[in-house]
């Protein structure tokens, strides 16, 4: 099993690109969940989908927008980047909400 | 959700037990407590949980207070790749945000 896959790992944009992140979970979860990490900070959250079909906004979710695809993707797109957006990007799956499974991250700079 | 208050950072010997501390004063009944621990740039894992009796699995040992206004994530015999930031977050069962703070920085020295 991958577990919690994202891509891409690395990304830099300029002000005003839009670009979507992608998260696939191989563990049958129903939940997903899209947080960022600033440095030095804890996660935030800013969007999660319960189950398949359904999606709420989490604590920071201005600037962005989710699709959950099917049951194993749940994608995160920008439509305008801003230098604020720069940050740590994860996703994460679960079947209970308490046990979150984490995917590696994606580093997003926008310039 | 009631708010967590951890020191922000702290050593341990290697081999030796690692006590980290949370205070969750205004925790109410339905809430429970977990933590995850985040090794430096990776994506968060999951470590525990407990409602109000003490719990214990692989990784670690979660002690909550009889009052619950305060638990004790204990790392029995801390080694080197324990070294991460710890959250401990509290939070209704059912709901599925978690609220992070800035957690502690727990250091394995050799």
């Amino acid at each position: 099993n991958a577990g919690v896959t994202q891509t891409p790992k690395f990304q830099v944009l300029k002000t005003g690109q839009s670009m979507t992140l992608q998260c696939a979970q191989d563990m049958n979860h129903n939940s997903m969940y899209w947080y960022r990490q600033d440095p030095g900070m804890g996660l935030r959250l800013i969007y999660y989908s319960a189950s398949e079909g359904t999606t709420d906004k989490g604590e920071v979710p201005n600037g962005y927008n989710v699709s959950r695809l099917n049951k194993r993707e749940f994608s995160l797109r920008l439509e305008s980047a801003a230098p604020s957006q720069t940050s740590v990007y994860f996703c994460a799956s679960s079947e209970t909400p308490w046990t979150q499974y984490f995917g590696p991250g994606t580093r997003l700079t926008v310039l | 959700d009631a708010k967590t208050t951890q020191p922000p950072s702290m050593d341990c010997a290697e081999g030796r037990a690692a006590n980290l501390p949370c205070n969750h004063s205004t925790i109410s009944g339905n809430e429970y407590v977990y933590w995850y621990r985040q090794i430096h740039s990776q994506g968060p894992q999951y470590i525990i949980h407990g409602l109000k009796n003490n719990e214990t699995n692989e990784m670690a040992s979660l002690i909550i207070t009889e009052d619950r206004k305060s638990s004790t994530l204990i790392l029995p015999h801390a080694t080197l790749r324990d070294t991460a930031v710890y959250y401990c977050i509290v939070r209704a069962w059912d709901n599925y945000q978690l609220i992070w703070g800035a957690g502690t920085k727990l250091i394995i020295k050799p």
